[in-house]
C-alpha cells in the first residue's frame, strides 16, 4: 500500500509569513494526526482527527495554527503568521481505524525553516 | 502526567554489542507502549510494541522489557549492527476518550550510533 504523502518536503519563509502543509493519508485510514518535531526532540502532537472530526486539538496554538481534514481524507495544516520557534519538521501520520492499538504510519515530514 | 521520559539522549555501541534504551512514564492509564525507529529525513516507523500485561516481548534482535510496578520499560537491541544506527523513540498510548482513536505521547529520543 502507498504510504502517507506529505508536501512540500521543505519550506523556507520569513517570520510573519504564512505557510500550508498538505497530507494524504493511507487509503482507508480513519485517524489522522499532525505532529511537530523540533530538532533533537520527540514528535509532539498538534491535532488528531477521526474521520472528519477533531478528537484533540488541545496542543494546537490556535492563534496561529489551523488544520482541517477534507471529506475525511486529505488534511492541511496552516501557520499564519509564522514565528521563529515554528521551525520544525511537521509530521503527518495516519492509523488504520479508530480503535487501532497505537501503530501510526508516518509520512517523511515537511521541514519548515522560519528566518 | 502525560510525559514519557527517555534516556540516554545518545548512545554509541560497538558492532555486536547490546544497546539499551530506557523509558519511564507516570500516567497509569497508558496501556500500549511502542518503540519507533527514525532514520534521517524519514518519518518514525513502528519497531516493536508491548502491552502492560506482558513483561517481555522479543522480535528478532529487539526485545522490550516492561516493569509495570516501576512504570518503566526498555528496549534492548542484541548484536547491534551499523544499520541499526538511527534515533529511537519510546512512546505510550491511551484512548483519548471511550471509543475514540488513540494518541501517542513520545519520549525525547535516543540517537544510537553503532560503530563498525
Amino acid at each position: 500500500e502507498a504510504g502517507v504523502a506529505q508536501s512540500p518536503r521543505y519550506k523556507i519563509i520569513e517570520k510573519r509569513q504564512s505557510v500550508a502543509f498538505w497530507c494524504n493519508p493511507i487509503s482507508g485510514h480513519a485517524t489522522l494526526y499532525w505532529y511537530q518535531q523540533i530538532l533533537g526532540q520527540g514528535p509532539k502532537l498538534l491535532i488528531q482527527f477521526q474521520n472528519n472530526g477533531v478528537v484533540d486539538d488541545s496542543q494546537l496554538p490556535k492563534d496561529r495554527f489551523s488544520a482541517e481534514r477534507l471529506k475525511g481524507v486529505d488534511s492541511t495544516l496552516k501557520i499564519q503568521p509564522a514565528k521563529l520557534e515554528d521551525s520544525a519538521v511537521y509530521l503527518c501520520a495516519s492509523g488504520r481505524r479508530a480503535d487501532s492499538a497505537g501503530e501510526l504510519f508516518f509520512g517523511e515530514g515537511s521541514r519548515l525553516t522560519v528566518l | 502526567q502525560q510525559q514519557v521520559k527517555q534516556s540516554p539522549q545518545s548512545l554509541i555501541v560497538q558492532k555486536g554489542g547490546i544497546s539499551i534504551i530506557n523509558c519511564a512514564y507516570e500516567n497509569t492509564a497508558f496501556d500500549y507502549f511502542p518503540w519507533y525507529q527514525q532514520f534521517p529525513g524519514k518519518g518514525p516507523a513502528l519497531l516493536i510494541a508491548i502491552r502492560p500485561d506482558v513483561s517481555e516481548k522479543k522480535e528478532g534482535r529487539f526485545t522490550i522489557s516492561f516493569n509495570k510496578s516501576a512504570k518503566q520499560f526498555s528496549l534492548h537491541i542484541m548484536d547491534s549492527q551499523p544499520g541499526d544506527s538511527a534515533t529511537y523513540f519510546c512512546a505510550a498510548s491511551l484512548s483519548f476518550s471511550s471509543g475514540s482513536a488513540r494518541q501517542l505521547t513520545f519520549g525525547s529520543g535516543t540517537q544510537l550510533t553503532v560503530l563498525p
